[in-house]
């Protein structure tokens, strides 16, 4: 199976902020890589997936970037409802999936 | 809309097994994957493996294989997850989730809560 590889695993961060997130994949997983949030007692949420594209709805203060093994999460001028844990996913493995670790970014 | 439902919390001890069912509604059953993800309290998410609702067909993560198995009815548009050889770190919310591309629609979870 493809690793995961997140950090870091917690972000100290203040509102305003340029806050940004790395997930390393053990192989190329190409563009396939997907970004979610997920607030405490909620289900993940959809922001970025094919590494770079914003799903309908997420702000422009998110974006993603990298292809190949590396890859990057940017949160622009961080939000209050921005305080939450972000997970990668590589979906490129036809037949299994991948999460990272996680970070958690707190004030 | 998409609606997946998840059956309600189950205790389990140590060794049993335990089978979580997820109801699909809101779309073309057969035209989707359903995929399970697990989080223990305060951890990650962790995928455990999908299914094709349309073929059957499955892939599981490699640390589940043996112990996972994923079966639909097509009758019903419901899928189910069976974990057997329980452990105590098997304690987790179990979510199924309805990929478009990547997961968009998950449901609500299922706690599994496993304790002699």
């Amino acid at each position: 199976d493809i690793q995961m590889t997140q950090t870091p695993s917690t972000i100290s961060a203040s509102v305003g902020d340029r806050v940004t997130i790395s997930c390393r994949a053990s192989q190329s997983i190409r563009v396939w890589l997907a970004w979610y949030q997920q607030k405490p007692g909620e289900v993940p949420s959809l922001l970025i997936y094919k590494a770079s594209t914003l799903e309908t709805g997420v702000p422009s203060r998110f974006s993603g970037s990298g292809s190949g093994t590396e890859f990057t999460l940017t949160i622009n001028s961080l939000q209050p409802d921005d305080f939450a844990t972000y997970y990668c996913q590589q979906y490129s493995s036809y037949s299994t999936w991948t999460f990272g670790q996680g970070t958690k970014v707190e004030i | 809309q998409v609606q997946l439902l998840q059956s309600g919390p189950e205790v389990k001890k140590p060794g049993a097994s335990v089978k979580v069912s997820c109801t699909a509604s809101g779309y073309t059953f057969s035209a989707f994957y359903i995929h399970w993800v697990r989080q223990a309290p305060g951890q990650g998410l962790e995928w455990v493996g999908r299914i094709n609702a349309d073929t059957g067909d499955t892939n599981y993560a490699q640390q589940f294989q043996g112990r996972v198995s994923m079966t639909r009815d097509t009758s019903i548009t419901t899928v189910y997850m069976e974990l057997s050889g329980l452990r105590s770190d098997d304690t987790a919310r179990y979510f199924c989730a309805k990929p478009h591309i990547v997961l968009r629609d998950w449901g609500q979870g299922t706690l599994i809560t496993v304790s002699s």
